[in-house]
């Protein structure tokens, strides 16, 4: 498809088990990034992938998150051990490259994440 | 820490009627972007329109404008011409500031509940 895709759309999980949430950019965006957005709140800056540069994991808001992106392509946000507080909807998004050209970034769907 | 205000939480508009959504955010730095978003209840958020902050014309997007006060720090977004199908939640975004090394993070508002009326 021409948009961020993101796997699974809807996930139910009891606490303490960990979830994997797929993220398949736009073919050729080179920046990828991962948001988080609890119930009635903005989105929060979880993580940032640009090219083969080291990621900014800033706004991971605990070591029980992770994520990856194999091949410069898809990436993939790990949760350990899963709490309610991680109940929320994660979103992926793609641009083609920095966004200081001007470039827009571009949201998937989100993937909700029920724990309980 | 860059601040984007939003300090409407829900609004209402009667069809085809225009309406403006107020976003305020606050900076110290010269270079930086705005964004506005779309999310509807579906969930997906969708981009509408960009500012850069040295962009010298509001940018427009269709039914979509942006009035950007630079001075006031103010970038509202104006609907023309509203319909049923832009009821949504609304974001306001800054991208953070070329001089941080951070230029790739938006800052989100906490949205505005636009509901148009038939």
């Amino acid at each position: 498809g021409a948009g961020v895709s993101q796997s699974p759309s809807n996930k139910v999980t009891e606490k303490g088990k960990d979830v994997e949430l797929r993220c398949d950019p736009i073919s050729g965006h080179t920046a990828l990034y991962w948001y988080r957005q609890s119930l009635g709140q903005g989105l929060e800056f979880l993580i940032y992938f640009q090219g083969n540069s080291a990621p900014d994991k800033s706004g991971l808001p605990s070591d029980r998150f992770s994520a990856e992106r194999t091949g410069g392509s898809v990436s993939t946000l790990t949760i350990q051990r899963t709490q309610q507080e991680d109940s929320a909807v994660y979103l992926c998004a793609s641009s083609r490259d920095r966004l200081r050209s001007g470039n827009t970034i571009y949201f998937g769907e989100g993937s909700w994440l029920t724990v309980v | 820490a860059q601040k984007i205000t939003q300090t409407q939480p829900g609004m209402f508009v009667q069809e085809k009627e225009a309406v403006t959504l107020d976003c305020t955010y606050d900076t110290s730095d010269q270079s930086y972007g705005l964004f506005w978003y779309k999310q509807p209840s579906s969930g997906e958020m969708i981009f509408l329109i960009y500012q850069g902050s040295y962009d010298e014309q509001n940018a427009t997007e269709g039914r979509y404008s942006l009035n950007f006060q630079k001075a006031r720090k103010s970038a509202n977004l104006v609907i023309s011409a509203s319909q049923l199908g832009d009821s949504a939640m609304y974001f306001c975004a800054m991208r953070e500031p070329d001089s941080g090394g951070s230029n790739y993070k938006l800052t989100f508002g906490k949205g505005t509940l636009l509901t148009v009326n038939p």
